[in-house]
């Protein structure tokens, strides 16, 4: 069965430096969500990816965050500049356009 | 805002015994779905009940919504040791992709053979 995949499986990287998480979306799906899950709390929605272009972006999402799919393929998150408090379980998620997401394993990022 | 509480924040069950989560919302929703989670691992989409209807069932999982009440229970029946997991419920206000998903805290279940 397709899945989603994600890399790297755990980053680790010093505050203030970029990160770029990638994700390879299942084929034939058109739509693509970051998600992130900080330590013990709930899922959070970051943004919403269609048609090479943002659809929905939450608060958190802010100036630091972008995405994009740069080959028709991977879909990745660049975090600019990262805090502390980015540290957290980054999920991509896509989907075909019906209601169900496909999640990915995730990338756990630490920031020091 | 909050969407997507569940209660009991964990659950400790024999292997055979049912498994019931509660989940409740705050704002009006198109479906709600529950995902799980084992432990440091992805999210698995187990189950989609729309707002129009009331109860469905997918082999062991039976879930119910009541948009009156604005919640919905999710029931494992005869559980196995391998159902161990965090369960989240997810709302979303409108059908369709491009809508984000609301996840609550979730219930971690521990099911002991």
């Amino acid at each position: 069965e397709p899945e989603v995949t994600q890399t790297p499986s755990h980053q680790v990287t010093q505050m203030g430096q970029e990160v770029i998480l990638r994700c390879v979306p299942i084929s034939n799906h058109l739509y693509f969500y970051w998600y992130r899950q900080i330590l013990g709390q709930k899922v959070e929605f970051l943004v919403s990816f269609y048609n090479n272009e943002i659809s929905e972006k939450s608060e958190i999402f802010d100036d630091q965050f972008s995405v994009e799919r740069p080959d028709g393929s991977n879909f990745t998150l660049k975090i600019r500049s990262t805090k502390l408090e980015d540290s957290a379980m980054y999920f991509c998620a896509t989907g075909q356009g019906t209601d169900t997401q496909y999640f990915g394993p995730g990338t756990r990022l630490t920031v020091l | 805002s909050q969407q997507g509480e569940e209660d009991p924040q964990a659950l400790s069950i024999q292997e055979g015994e049912n498994a019931t989560m509660n989940c409740s919302y705050k704002t009006s929703i198109n479906n709600l779905q529950w995902y799980r989670q084992n432990s440091g691992r992805g999210l698995v989409h187990l189950i989609l009940i729309r707002s129009n209807e009331r109860e469905k069932h997918s082999g062991r999982l039976r879930v119910t919504l009541d948009t009156s009440k604005k919640s919905s229970s999710l029931l494992i029946t005869a559980s196995r040791a391998a159902d161990t997991a965090s369960y989240f419920c997810a709302t979303r206000d409108r059908p369709g992709q491009g809508g984000k998903l609301i996840f609550g805290q979730g219930t971690e279940l521990s099911v002991k053979p």
